[in-house]
């Protein structure tokens, strides 16, 4: 089993709709965690990180739920600049900031 | 301010060819990483390194070397490429602050074709 899990997608929705990306991780003790975005053959750029109590950043939302060790992001009003892959990021403990990521998630905007 | 760069940013090799792979960052960061990555595998940490003269085992470091003789440096060899690595490779740096880890940041990548 990954390490962290992913629905590879690709989700197509339409402008101003709302989407919503889960993630899975499969190591308990996992501390830390990020959504990246990742444009077609271009660099993973982070776009939030994610913290317990959940946060908000614009139009996006990250939320963790650890019992069911998940995380999710949730893109409101999708906006065509929006499609892009969007990437898991969780923190395999006990290695010094050794990160695990996702296999991502392909979201395509359409007019 | 440049962040991460590597290079070179393509590259096409015969099997059995050497070569390294090279990345900066100027933004005075403790870990430095590399990654490949591989159409619906996501990124897979090779090695990385804690600071200047160390470096680490990631998840697939199996036919890699890397060296940090400069803390702002992180290398990538291949001693004799194969096919399999194949790949788009990006470089990452980050800090730590007070333990917690922090977010990484990334060069642009490097294409490489193992012929």
């Amino acid at each position: 089993r990954k390490e962290v899990e992913q629905d590879p997608g690709p989700f197509n929705v339409p402008e101003g709709a709302t989407v919503a990306f889960n993630c899975t991780y499969s190591n308990s003790a996992s501390q830390s965690f990020f959504w990246y975005r990742q444009d077609c053959r271009k660099e993973p750029k982070l776009l939030m990180s994610v913290y317990s109590s959940g946060n908000e950043d614009g139009r996006f939302t990250a939320q963790l739920n650890r019992a069911s060790q998940y995380i999710s992001l949730l893109i409101r009003d999708s906006k065509l600049s929006d499609s892009a892959t969007y990437l898991c990021v969780v923190n395999s403990v006990g290695r010094n900031n050794d990160m695990r990521f996702g296999a991502g998630t392909r979201l395509t905007v359409k007019p | 301010n440049a962040g991460v760069t590597q290079t070179p940013k393509f590259r096409v090799l015969k099997t059995g060819q050497s070569m390294t792979l090279l990345c900066a960052q100027d933004m005075n960061h403790e870990y430095m990483y590399w990654y490949r990555q591989d159409p619906g595998m996501g990124l897979r940490l090779i090695h990385y390194s804690v600071g200047e003269g160390t470096t680490a085992k990631g998840e697939v470091p199996d036919g890699y070397n890397v060296s940090r003789l400069k803390k702002q440096n992180f290398l990538l060899g291949l001693e004799s490429a194969a096919p399999s690595q194949t790949s788009v490779y990006f470089c990452a740096s980050s800090y730590i602050i007070g333990g917690a880890d922090q977010p990484q940041h990334f060069g642009d990548g490097t294409r490489l074709s193992i012929l």
